[in-house]
């Protein structure tokens, strides 16, 4: 089975701009979460998506969105970028009460 | 809300000795997940160690076990026999049991501890 699989790997963009992650789980895993990891405050949660319903959200300004499809791929987008957005964006899948999440090799985000 | 604390930034251990770092958490749930996971430089975020808050037999993964101590709310990792390839940031976790089947909860990650494995 494929893993989770998240494009592009690196992005750089300026202040303003605005950014769509992508992120395909697991084949059969519904559920589909996404986090912020910086240096600073280290791994966030950002929302969680199941069966194309955002179920959770942390608490991220309303620049942080996201969606998630009928074949459980998710997007995430970021818009107006601050330099504060700079991050690696991980996402993780899930398929059941006793499975644990897969990670993805994460987005790296830059902006200038 | 729940906390996890890493107190460790950093760790380092010779190969093939035993390593422990440690991970403590607050919470009011009685029933949760507690997990280590593994973060080498590749990025990606590796499942090391699972522990379900109402079992009390503590797990077990090859080379990695764990400590879990539920009403100090403590849950440590022990590395045996410590490998190159262990070298990396590890994260302590905790979640909820998920709400609905297929779902998932947020996990609660630590800050993390750097650990080196020295040749």
């Amino acid at each position: 089975k494929a893993g989770v699989t998240q494009t592009p790997r690196y992005l750089i963009k300026t202040r303003g701009q605005q950014v769509t992650l992508s992120c395909s789980p697991i084949s059969g895993h519904r559920s589909v979460s996404w986090y912020q990891q910086t240096p600073g405050q280290g791994l966030q949660f950002l929302f969680e998506y199941f069966s194309e319903t955002q179920r959770n959200k942390g608490n991220f300004p309303g620049r942080f969105s996201g969606r998630q499809f009928s074949n459980s791929r998710s997007e995430m987008n970021v818009s107006t970028l601050e330099l504060g957005d700079s991050a690696l964006y991980l996402c993780a899948s899930g398929s059941s009460y006793n499975s644990p999440l897969h990670f993805g090799n994460g987005t790296r985000l830059t902006v200038t | 809300a729940q906390t996890v604390t890493q107190s460790q930034p950093e760790m380092s251990v010779q190969e093939a000795e035993t390593v422990t770092l440690s991970c403590t958490y607050d919470t009011s749930e009685s029933n949760y997940y507690l997990f280590w996971y593994k973060q080498p430089p590749s990025r990606q975020m590796i499942l090391v160690i699972r522990q379900e808050a109402y079992k009390q037999q503590n797990a077990t993964e090859n080379r990695f076990s764990v400590n879990f101590q539920k009403a100090a709310k403590s849950f440590s990792l022990k590395i045996s026999d410590s490998q190159l390839g262990d070298t990396a940031m590890y994260f302590c976790a905790f979640m909820k049991p998920p709400q609905i089947q297929g779902g998932s909860e947020k996990l609660v990650f630590g800050k993390g501890t750097k650990l080196t494995v020295n040749p």
